[in-house]
């Protein structure tokens, strides 16, 4: 596998579910990165871990919860999601080394979560 | 919060015409600047980054930026249908992090 990688690609799950994203990165990166996307809405930053240390969350509802185990794993965990929060999910990954190039982010192809 | 804008688009331009896509920031701090293509029900690419004022050029795409102005941007030329696709304007700086604009419908018209 190179790249980013995420699983399952396609995700339905009913609001008093739980349910876990997955994304792996083969880059070498020390940065990983979720991602919300809604129709006609920009990209919408929702977690950082950079080195395994959650360094941001933009106001995430408790109902996600991510885990970092280490660099290349991330894993975002669903439970009594709305039907709002259907959307595609995206994981990134960066260098993150300091040099401004390093800030580079590389996608996975995404999780497309329905909650009905 | 920092804001990162762009026309939605859709931009139409003829096949082998230069496409010319703009996008302007709030944020004076803001350090890197990346632009990434995503074509429908796919996840973005990244395509082009620039750190200093000027233009980098990279095969059939140049990106310019001006800080003083707060504006990137990024030309197409040699249009090709396959360039299809809404493109993002993503900024980075310390403190802020990411954050990307909501993306202009580019269609090449054959």
């Amino acid at each position: 596998e190179t790249g980013v990688t995420q699983t399952p690609r396609h995700l339905v799950m009913g609001m008093t579910n739980k349910k876990s994203l997955k994304c792996e990165q083969h880059l070498g990166h020390n940065a990983m990165y979720w991602y919300k996307q809604s129709a006609k809405k920009p990209l919408e930053l929702m977690f950082v871990y950079n080195f395994k240390e959650q360094t941001e969350n933009n106001s995430v509802p408790s109902r996600f919860s991510p885990e970092c185990p280490n660099s290349s794993h991330l894993f975002l965990h669903l439970h009594t999601l709305q039907p709002e929060d259907s959307a595609l999910y995206l994981c990134a990954s960066s260098q993150d080394s300091g040099r401004l190039s390093s800030y580079e982010q590389y996608f996975g192809p995404g999780t497309r979560l329905t909650v009905t | 919060q920092k804001e990162v804008e762009q026309n939605s688009g859709p931009l139409s331009v003829p096949e082998g015409a230069i496409a010319s896509l703009n996008c302007t920031y709030s944020d004076r701090g803001s350090q890197s600047f990346f632009w990434y293509r995503q074509y429908s029900g796919k996840s973005p690419e990244l395509i082009m980054s620039i750190y200093s004022n000027g233009d980098k050029e990279d095969g059939r795409f140049t990106a310019q930026l001006n800080k003083a102005s707060q504006y990137v941007s990024l030309l197409i030329r040699d249009s090709q249908p396959s360039d299809s696709a809404t493109y993002l304007c993503a900024v980075w700086s310390y403190g802020q992090n990411f954050v990307f604009g909501p993306g202009t419908r580019l269609s090449v018209l054959p």
